[in-house]
């Protein structure tokens, strides 16, 4: 069965590049959700979708940072202009119909080391 | 500003044996509480999901334990075996908002054969 797929797995960038960063959630989940994990941290949140609504984005550090699921499937985030504190694993996770009642499935993750 | 507290921060116990780790909270009002297993380079995995009424869950050699009016909550791990190395994060969610999910920072459980 297909759980929710993050590519890439591993991203280098130098300082002041754009990146891209995919996630696949599991088909039918309506609720996408993307977090920052920093080594030896828990995950903290960035931003929430429901379906294409993009319902809280709080969480983004910095105009840099740019979410978007324009179709309420697949959702790229987007970080302009890299700095090293940017380097985290980037985890996606989906859900069910709400968030809080369900549990979330979470992607591997992508790794961002920003040089 | 965290939340959610969780203890020992690493532990290293050896196969076989049981450990308990502890999470606590301040977050309010609270909705459910969440154990996750994360292994290292892996996204997190649900373990057992409890609500405010709920005192303990089991899922197969993990129980979860909630006292919501101490708000602790404790992941008991019988007989470890080497694939329970990982990290344990408590999840406290108070609903609302999807930032309403507070993860704490988790244990590191190493198990040596």
């Amino acid at each position: 069965g297909a759980g929710v797929s993050q590519s890439p797995r591993y991203k280098v960038a130098k300082r002041g590049q754009d990146v891209a960063l995919r996630c696949d959630p599991i088909s039918g989940h309506v609720s996408l959700f993307w977090y920052q994990q920093a080594l030896g941290q828990g995950p903290e949140f960035l931003t929430y979708f429901q379906n294409e609504a993009q319902l809280d984005k709080s969480g983004l550090p910095s105009d840099r940072f740019f979410a978007e699921r324009p179709e309420g499937s697949v959702s790229t985030l987007k970080i302009q202009r890299t700095q090293q504190e940017d380097s985290a694993v980037y985890l996606c996770a989906s859900s069910a119909v709400g968030a809080f009642g369900s549990p979330l499935h979470f992607g591997n993750g992508t790794r961002l080391t920003v040089t | 500003k965290n939340q959610v507290e969780q203890s020992p921060q690493s532990l290293i116990i050896l196969e076989g044996k049981n450990c308990t780790l502890q999470c606590n909270y301040t977050v309010s009002p609270f909705s459910n509480l969440r154990w996750y297993k994360q292994d290292t380079g892996r996204g997190p995995v649900s373990l057992t999901i409890m609500t405010f009424s709920e005192n303990t869950k089991s899922n197969g050699r993990y129980t979860a334990t909630l006292d919501a009016d101490t708000k602790q909550s404790s992941l008991h791990i019988t007989a470890s075996q080497l694939s329970d190395s990982a990290s344990y994060i408590c999840v406290v969610i108070i609903g609302g908002g999807a930032d309403g999910l507070t993860f704490g920072k988790g244990t590191h459980l190493i198990i040596q054969p």
